[in-house]
């Protein structure tokens, strides 16, 4: 099973409010990403946790803020973003980090701020 | 603001043709690639892989190429169904300590019945 899930599919919110987007997987993996991927254009990573630690932020605003409470889940924090923010995000886990492995992708939550 | 009017290259082939998208990656370094596959409101789905030790990677009606010389990768799809009309991404993996992929710009495939 090759399987990760987000939630929610959807979601709309304003630029006040405080939302969070949830990735779950069950293969075992130890290294999880969230990526955000506008229109017409390739993902772009935003942060890799390996091992539940925070390991790279790809110089992501603090309006976006990751969490991994335990080695299968990842959570990211929203407040107070802006429209350009619109998007969507997509998370994916692979392996442990270090080894040249696959990155799974979930179908990822779509984003629209107003 | 957004790239208004941004486009996808785009490949178009009749039902049945074989199909080659090709990617130019960046980095000499790199030493693992993958061909994804994104259908429209889905996230990217694992088509194959490759290698840095290898040139040529075969599945289930895809073959994978890979040229270090000229640092290019290509996607053969052969017998080309409309189930197969998505955006397809390359990706280098850097290795080293991180695997941390960089994504081509993608090769939309539009399958004409």
């Amino acid at each position: 099973d090759t399987e990760v899930t987000q939630t929610p599919k959807h979601l709309v919110m304003g630029m006040t409010n405080k939302k969070s987007l949830k990735c779950e997987q069950h293969m075992g993996h130890r290294a999880m990403y969230w990526y955000k991927q506008k229109a017409k254009k390739p993902p772009e990573l935003m942060f890799v946790y390996s091992y539940e630690k925070l390991s790279i932020n790809e110089s992501v605003p603090s309006r976006f803020s990751p969490e991994c409470p335990n080695s299968s889940l990842l959570n990211l924090h929203l407040h107070a973003l802006q429209p350009e923010d619109s998007a969507l995000y997509l998370c994916a886990s692979s392996p442990p980090w270090g080894t040249l492995e696959t990155q799974y992708f979930g179908p990822g939550t779509r984003l629209l701020v107003l | 603001g957004e790239n208004v009017g941004l486009h996808l290259p785009t490949l178009s082939v009749q039902e049945g043709d074989n199909s080659i998208i090709n990617c130019a990656y960046s980095n000499s370094a790199s030493d693992y690639f993958i061909w994804y596959k994104q259908e429209s409101g889905k996230g990217p789905q694992f088509i194959i892989d490759i290698r840095s030790n290898m040139d040529k990677r075969q599945g289930q009606r895809v073959t994978v190429l890979l040229n270090k010389t000229v640092k290019h990768l290509s996607l053969q799809i052969a017998a080309t169904q409309p189930g197969d009309s998505a955006v397809y991404f390359c990706a280098e993996n850097y290795g080293g300590a991180t695997n941390k992929l960089i994504f081509g710009t993608g090769t939309l495939l539009a399958v004409q019945p």
